[in-house]
């Protein structure tokens, strides 16, 4: 069964600071893997995605994420925080066997501190 | 609108009684889906309707739980006798097929 695990349920950075947040898969058929980020009282908003060629994905708002077969890992980050990245960012995985089910990590909060 | 419309965006109920959550999805968009979001979790997959098919019901907790979807339009989800684990942000997406979803904003629901 596929599942994901976010390191880490909150996250400070400072404005200007690397953002680096933590997504580890386990997954029995190649991996389609996502990131999705919500603002407060919003839904999901889909950062960016993996499914096959160039392992290393960009995405919207200057964030980007790196699929590492080896490790298992999908972590995504972004060069320098702005205030408006805070947010709650979700990893997902596409459930094998299925061509819509996502499997969701449980969410890290990303606090952007001035 | 362009997006994912779900109504209401809050709904606070007593226990035991019924509830119905709208949701209309992006206009073309074949497939829909539901999902349940518990405070600190994240997201449960409920339901999934993709065009005439049979709808994946795998996800749904119980049998107070149900869904519609009229034809590619308009699904709405209804919890019967609602319980306070009920309690959460219930969000729809849809998408066209095998692409990624776009997800609404969502209906907090409270049970008293």
């Amino acid at each position: 069964a596929q599942s994901v695990t976010q390191l880490g349920s909150h996250v400070s950075v400072s404005e200007g600071a690397l953002v680096l947040l933590r997504c580890n898969y386990s997954s029995s058929v190649p991996p389609y893997l996502f990131w999705y980020v919500q603002y407060p009282n919003q839904g999901l908003q889909l950062l960016l995605k993996y499914t096959t060629g160039a392992t290393l994905v960009k995405g919207i708002n200057g964030f980007e994420a790196e699929f590492k077969k080896s490790e298992t890992s999908f972590h995504l980050t972004k060069p320098s925080a702005h205030m408006s990245d805070a947010a709650e960012y979700f990893c997902a995985v596409k459930t094998g066997g299925s061509n819509y089910k996502l499997t969701f990590g449980k969410g890290t909060l990303l606090t952007v501190n001035p | 609108g362009a997006g994912v419309s779900q109504s209401p965006s809050n709904k606070v109920t007593e226990k035991g009684k019924d509830v119905e959550l709208r949701c209309d999805p992006i206009s073309g968009h074949t497939a829909l889906y539901w999902y349940r979001q518990r405070l600190g979790q994240g997201l449960e997959f409920l339901i999934y309707f993709q065009g005439n098919s049979a709808p994946d019901k795998s996800g749904l907790p119980s049998d107070r739980f149900s869904a519609e979807r009229t034809g590619e339009s308009v699904s709405t989800l209804t919890i019967q006798r609602t319980q306070q684990e009920d309690s959460a942000v219930y969000l729809c997406a849809s998408s066209d097929f095998q692409q990624p979803q776009h997800f609404g904003d969502g209906t907090r629901l409270s049970i008293l």
